[in-house]
């Protein structure tokens, strides 16, 4: 159980911003969100993670609702290369375990040229 | 560190054969975890290493299957009496704590 649901696909333009969503309603107070992305043929590869205030880095950023029931993840102008799924996992606050990277199905995300 | 190897990158076995897959975790990483991934989708967890220290072991991973992880270093992954049902690509993570787990190639197993 991935604990979090996420749309099946998404489709955005190149050089556009993607907001890809993630809900996580049963999340509880120490619980990180965490976002991997998969690129075909290729293992899973960290984007990001928060726990209560929106993060951002070189890959992305990631804003969560004040309620923290959900989580957003921003690529402020998407690539080709950022064809991916998209996963989004709520970590235990002690991590480690299978309540920790638990994988649920993701996002396929699209982008047209 | 080139980061998480795995080898081999692809294994073709008949069915009831044995395999063993090995990983190579990034140096000084204490977690590392094993997963399996079919077509279309997500990983999922098959077991986790504190260390040297099987920790938790998915109701996905049958008898059949053993990991190892001597000394805290590189880890393997055996696969008993090999049946199609276990095609899969085999991924390997390995992370110091929780925050970021890096992740290898994987090893795509076919049982034929």
């Amino acid at each position: 159980d991935a604990k979090t649901t996420q749309p099946n696909s998404m489709e955005s333009n190149e050089e556009e911003p993607v907001h890809l969503p993630c809900n996580h309603s049963t999340i509880s107070g120490t619980d990180y969100i965490h976002w991997y992305r998969q690129l075909p043929s290729q293992g899973p590869e960290y984007v990001i993670h928060g726990l209560t205030s929106n993060v951002n880095n070189r890959m992305a950023s990631l804003a969560i609702a004040e309620d923290r029931k959900s989580s957003t993840l921003i690529l402020h102008r998407a690539t080709l290369r950022d064809a991916a799924v998209y996963y989004c996992i709520r970590i235990l606050g002690g991590g480690g375990g299978a309540d920790g990277l638990t994988f649920g199905k993701g996002t396929h995300l699209i982008i047209q040229p | 560190d080139t980061g998480v190897s795995q080898n081999p990158r692809h294994k073709i076995t008949k069915r009831g054969q044995n395999v063993t897959f090995r990983c190579d975790p990034i140096s000084e990483h204490n977690r590392l975890y094993w997963y399996r991934q079919t077509l279309g989708q997500g990983p999922e967890f098959l077991t986790y290493f504190q260390n040297e220290a099987q920790l938790e072991k998915s109701r996905l991973l049958s008898d059949r299957f053993s990991a190892e992880r001597p000394k805290g270093s590189f880890s393997t992954l055996e696969i008993q009496r090999t049946e199609q049902g276990d095609s899969a690509m085999y991924l390997c993570a390995s992370s110091f704590g929780t925050v970021e787990a890096f992740f290898g190639q994987g090893t795509r197993l076919t049982v034929v």
